[in-house]
């Protein structure tokens, strides 16, 4: 099985500052077709997770953007690049490339300072 | 508009059975994977199980592989997990997704099993 590990665990950021997190898998998430099937999740307190970005840097429709992928291979990132309150949440990376199994990172929290 | 909605969750006992089941609407179902996500209390996302559009191949968590069985009615644009054997372990939030790269979740349907 693919394991993700994401880090930092717990993020706090300033209003308005960036935010980075870091995904990296246990064998490169290249799929045969060509291409990367590494996702993005944010949920918020008390909400469903929601799809922010998926195949490593392509946004979701109404995503804003400000959240930004990027990575290759077995290393990704998730950056936010002014956070704002509504951010709030635990982001969660996700590989669809190597399945079944299907696995998620253990989630990083995001928290103001 | 694309809505997926669970029901069928609630608090049962260990060693009992349950159907989740998922109504989907806004596209069309019966081409697309559908997935079952779950989230224990206070933990992180666990895949559960895909069934791929049309009835086709089906996939499992090694967690459940044996105890769980997903299944699909495309005529009625409605997903399901049947659930036997209830441990106190599966005690979580069920989501249902679209597809099986999570583009769209419903609110999840809670299933607590306790004595």
């Amino acid at each position: 099985d693919v394991v993700m590990t994401q880090s930092p665990l717990s993020l706090p950021v300033t209003l308005g500052q960036p935010a980075s997190i870091s995904c990296r898998s246990s064998q490169s998430l290249v799929y045969s077709d060509g291409n990367t099937y590494l996702i993005w999740f944010q949920q918020r307190p008390g909400q469903s997770p929601r799809r922010l970005i998926y195949q490593v840097s392509n946004r979701d429709s109404g995503v804003p953007d400000r959240f930004s992928g990027s990575g290759s291979g077995t290393d990704f990132t998730l950056k936010i690049s002014r956070v704002e309150a509504e951010d709030v949440g635990v982001y969660y990376c996700m590989q669809a490339t190597h399945w079944p199994p299907i696995t998620f990172g253990q989630g990083t929290r995001l928290e103001i300072k | 508009e694309v809505q997926v909605l669970e029901s069928g969750g609630g608090l049962m006992q260990p060693g009992g059975s349950l159907r989740l089941s998922c109504e989907a609407s806004g596209f069309t179902f019966s081409t697309y994977a559908m997935s079952w996500v779950r989230q224990a209390p206070g933990k992180g996302l666990e895949w559960v199980s895909t069934i791929r559009g049309s009835g086709g191949s089906t996939y499992y968590a090694d967690s459940v592989k044996g105890r769980f069985t997903i299944s699909r009615d495309d005529s009625k644009n409605t997903l399901y997990l049947q659930i036997h054997s209830l441990r106190a372990d599966d005690t979580a939030v069920y989501y249902c997704t679209k597809g099986h790269h999570g583009d769209y979740w419903g609110r999840g349907t809670l299933v607590t099993v306790s004595s």
